[in-house]
């Protein structure tokens, strides 16, 4: 199983800050497949990016995502005040999927 | 636009067995699998299986292999997840999502929130 380690655990930001996210998987990714969520209390958790890098339908240009292999990065380049939530980052290079144990973005 | 729609809460007492299911609309049913994904109070994700509802084949994590079953019901869009011998740690918000062939879950249910308790 791929185990997923995210860092921090929380990040304190102000508004207009930019948040850096990151996700490192005990073995490397094949076709980068990995992505991103955020979820808001009470929410299901709503897809940002895939295969690393590419943004889902209708997600803002200030959420972006890089990396390969084993080293994978949540950038926000300007926090709005909707923004504040979990992120999660997912592998489904294989069988389980697995999810990181999250990052919470709170306001300063 | 794609919906999935969860069935509502349940109470269960730890040994039974408990069944949710996910109705799907907005896309072609059989073109995408199904995933259940569950998440304790204040806890991280945890998959739990998938589903090819084209080909009914399913995939189980190792840690629920033998303790439940998922289904689907092409005739009416509908996916289930029974979660058999229930215990106290199995109480959680139980999600659906709709995962594609090598994808990510790109659209999910509201959750269904299980009660596992004495």
């Amino acid at each position: 199983e791929i185990v997923l380690t995210q860092s921090p655990g929380t990040l304190s930001l102000s508004p207009g800050e930019r948040a850096t996210l990151s996700c490192r998987a005990s073995q490397s990714l094949s076709s980068n497949y990995l992505a991103w969520y955020q979820q808001k209390p009470g929410q299901a958790p709503r897809l940002l990016i895939y295969g690393a890098s590419s943004r889902a339908t209708g997600i803002p240009d200030r959420f972006s995502g890089s990396g390969s292999g084993t080293d994978f990065t949540l950038t926000i380049s300007r926090l709005e005040p909707e923004d504040f939530a979990v992120y999660y980052c997912h592998q489904y290079n294989g069988s389980p999927g697995t999810f990181g144990q999250g990052t919470k973005v709170e306001i300063k | 636009q794609v919906q999935l729609l969860q069935s509502g809460p349940e109470v269960k007492t730890p040994g039974a067995s408990v069944k949710v299911s996910c109705q799907a609309s907005g896309y072609t049913f059989k073109s995408y699998g199904i995933s259940w994904v569950r998440q304790a109070r204040g806890q991280g994700l945890e998959w739990m299986g998938w589903i090819n509802p084209y080909k009914g084949s399913t995939n189980y994590a190792q840690k629920f292999q033998g303790r439940i079953i998922i289904t689907t019901d092409t005739s009416t869009r509908t996916a289930s997840l029974e979660v058999t011998s229930l215990r106290s740690d199995d109480t959680a918000v139980y999600y659906c999502a709709r995962f594609p062939v090598a994808g990510p879950g790109d659209s999910w249910g509201q959750g269904t929130l299980v009660t596992v308790s004495s």
